[in-house]
């Protein structure tokens, strides 16, 4: 069964800062993963989808990496701003949980100014 | 237009009550999906659709009932639920089942009495 750890649960920096959410899962057989950002009591928006054949993806300020040897996923945030702070949840598809995502915990982002 | 919509955003019932949940896409999306939200959770799959067809039920119980009128609209009917029920829920998409990127609605935040 796959299982979704993220670290650390929570961070606090200030603005400015450039960051890394930290992601790992126990199945190395994933077709994807994908980094949500979670405002509170709001729906996810997908922030980055990573296919299994890719090694990272950009946009803007956000790039994820995957590693699937060591099984691990990270997002980068450059230039962190307040608008940042959020729930971010990455979520892997595949392995032996066949296509569902399962999901991290979560990181709670706070980007004090 | 990358846009799940979902009404009502919230909702008050009580146990003796039926309502409906609602969801709507128009990206050509043939997969839709219900998901429920605990605070402080991720959230956690209950039901998938796949072209009109329920696909995954993933054990809920019969007093949640959904329904896929047409490729573009998801419904949950809700009966008789109770307290612990209280959640948000999320619908979601994707192009087909558990493949592609997955976008979510903003959620129908319900709450039982």
């Amino acid at each position: 069964k796959q299982e979704v750890t993220q670290i650390p649960a929570a961070l606090s920096v200030p603005e400015g800062e450039n960051l890394v959410l930290n992601c790992s899962f126990t199945d190395s057989a994933i077709y994807n993963l994908q980094w949500f950002r979670q405002d509170p009591g709001k729906g996810l928006t997908s922030l980055l989808l990573i296919q299994s054949s890719q090694r990272e993806q950009t946009s803007g300020r956000l790039n994820a990496s995957l590693d699937k040897s060591s099984g691990r996923s990270t997002l980068y945030i450059a230039a962190s701003q307040p608008g940042d702070s959020a729930t971010y949840l990455c979520a892997a598809s595949g392995g032996t949980s066949y296509g569902k995502l399962t999901f991290g915990q979560g990181t709670i982002l706070t980007v004090h100014p | 237009d990358t846009e799940v919509t979902q009404t009502p955003k919230h909702l008050v019932m009580g146990m003796t009550n039926k309502k409906s949940l609602k969801c709507e896409q128009h990206m050509g999306h043939r997969a839709m999906y219900w998901y429920k939200q605990k605070a402080k959770k991720p959230p956690e799959l209950m039901f998938v659709y796949s072209y009109e067809k329920l696909s995954i039920n993933e054990s809920v119980p019969s007093r949640f009932s959904p329904e896929c009128p047409n490729s573009s609209l998801l419904n949950l009917h809700l009966h008789a639920l109770q307290p612990e029920d209280s959640a948000l829920y999320l619908c979601a998409s994707s192009l087909r089942e558990f493949t592609g990127e997955l976008f979510f609605g903003e959620g129908s935040r319900l709450t039982v009495l």
